[in-house]
This record gives structure tokens, sequence and C-alpha cells, in this order.
């Protein structure tokens, strides 16, 4: 069975400072997908950024960028610049690629942005 | 687009009564859903995996009888809470898996069930 971890049950993170979320995970699997999701408090689930396991290269969106370590079984979110609107819950997942693939989550880090 | 309904948004019901939430893939077709529980400030834990035209796959420690899952059609998955009690009480968001090479789940804006 798969496993996520999230160490950090809450961080908070000045106005424009950059901030790193922790995510590791437990798979056999070789060939997985890896996800940040915010869930701000309106509760829906916002995809922010995905990782297919057999890319070297780290995903990036925008501010969001993911420090992916396969050996390691590391996945970790930095939220560059971070906005007031980042504020959120933010779930790390892991999803076999394999069909009828469900998806697992961390326990979430709630993440709080100051001003 | 990918968009993902969920009705009723919230609902209160009495204990004992049955409640039926439906999860709607708005633009494009899902032959699987899933349905999820998520307690106040906890994480999402998946329930259930619903497959259209077939019997759901629940998860260990969910009550089949007690969560009855319908997935009729490509775009619609249905959980009916039965005989509900206080502690069914929670939030329950569905995913629709959007049949592309990344098999990309797209989630509905969830539900929050009150049992009283």
């Amino acid at each position: 069975a798969q496993t996520v971890t999230q160490s950090q049950p809450e961080m908070s993170v000045q106005e424009a400072e950059t901030v790193t979320l922790s995510c590791t995970y437990d798979t056999s699997e070789n060939n997985y997908y890896l996800f940040w999701y915010k869930q701000p408090p309106s509760r829906q689930m916002i995809l922010v950024i995905r990782q297919e396991a057999y890319k070297q290269q780290n995903a990036t969106e925008n501010r969001f960028s993911v420090n992916f370590q396969k050996a390691a079984k590391s996945f970790s979110l930095k939220i560059s610049d971070s906005q007031l609107g980042d504020t959120a819950m933010y779930f790390c997942a892991f999803m076999k690629h394999a069909n009828n693939n469900d998806m697992r989550f961390g326990a979430g880090t709630r993440l709080t942005v100051k001003p | 687009g990918a968009v993902v309904s969920q009705h009723p948004s919230w609902v209160i019901c009495k204990s004992g009564t049955s409640v039926k939430i439906e999860c709607r893939s708005l633009d494009f077709q899902a032959t699987t859903m899933f349905w999820y529980r998520q307690f106040p400030k906890k994480s999402l834990m998946l329930m259930a995996t619903s497959n259209e035209g077939s019997k759901a796959t629940y998860e260990q420690g969910v009550e089949k009888d007690k969560f009855l899952i319908n997935h009729a059609s490509l775009t619609l998955s249905t959980l009916t809470v039965t005989s509900a009690h206080p502690e069914d009480s929670s939030f329950y968001i569905c995913s629709a898996r959007k049949q592309t090479i990344n098999n990309e789940q797209f989630f509905g804006p969830g539900t929050r069930l009150t049992v009283l």
C-alpha cells in the first residue's frame, strides 16, 4: 500500500517570502504521479502542480515548483513570492500509473501567509 | 474544461433518514469516479471507487450497505448514505477521472452533510 506523509501540520510565511512544504511517500511502484493540491476555505480542491515519476525534471507552475527526489521518495513544494491568497490547506497526493488508479492523500499542511 | 459538480452542496437531515448525493462530470465522460470523506481539519479519505456499469469497490472499513454507490451513466455517480446517524456527518467529496493520457482527476466542490 502507498502512504503519503506530510510532517508539517502548520506553517506560516511572510508575504512575498518563500516557503517549502515537505512530503514523503512510500511505494514499491516505479511509475506513478505525485500532486500538490490546495484546499482554500471554500473546500474546493485545486490542483497546484503535478509530477510524473518517470520525468527527472522538476515540475514548475509560475510561483510553484517542486523538488522531486525519487530515490529518497521526497516531493516538496516551494512557493515563491507568497501571496495572501496562498493561505490554505495543502495536500500532497500519490497516484499509481495504472487503470482504475485512486489517489492517496497526506494529512495536509495548513499554510498561513502573513501580511 | 473539466468541471465536476455535486448536489446538494449542503444537506441537513434527521437521524435514520437516507440522503443521496450526486456527482456529475459536466463536460466529459467519466468511467471512474471516486468518493472521499473529509472530517474537519483532516485529510481526504478514499471511501470507494465507482465504475460505470459495475459495482463499486469499497475501501477497507467502509460499509457498502451503509454507503450505497450507483454509477449508472458516464456522467453521474450517486452516493446514498442510508439510515444516517450523527457520526456520518462529514464533508463528502467526489472526483471524476477523465480518460486522457495522464488519467487526470477533477474534484467536485463537496457536500457537507449534517445529521441531527
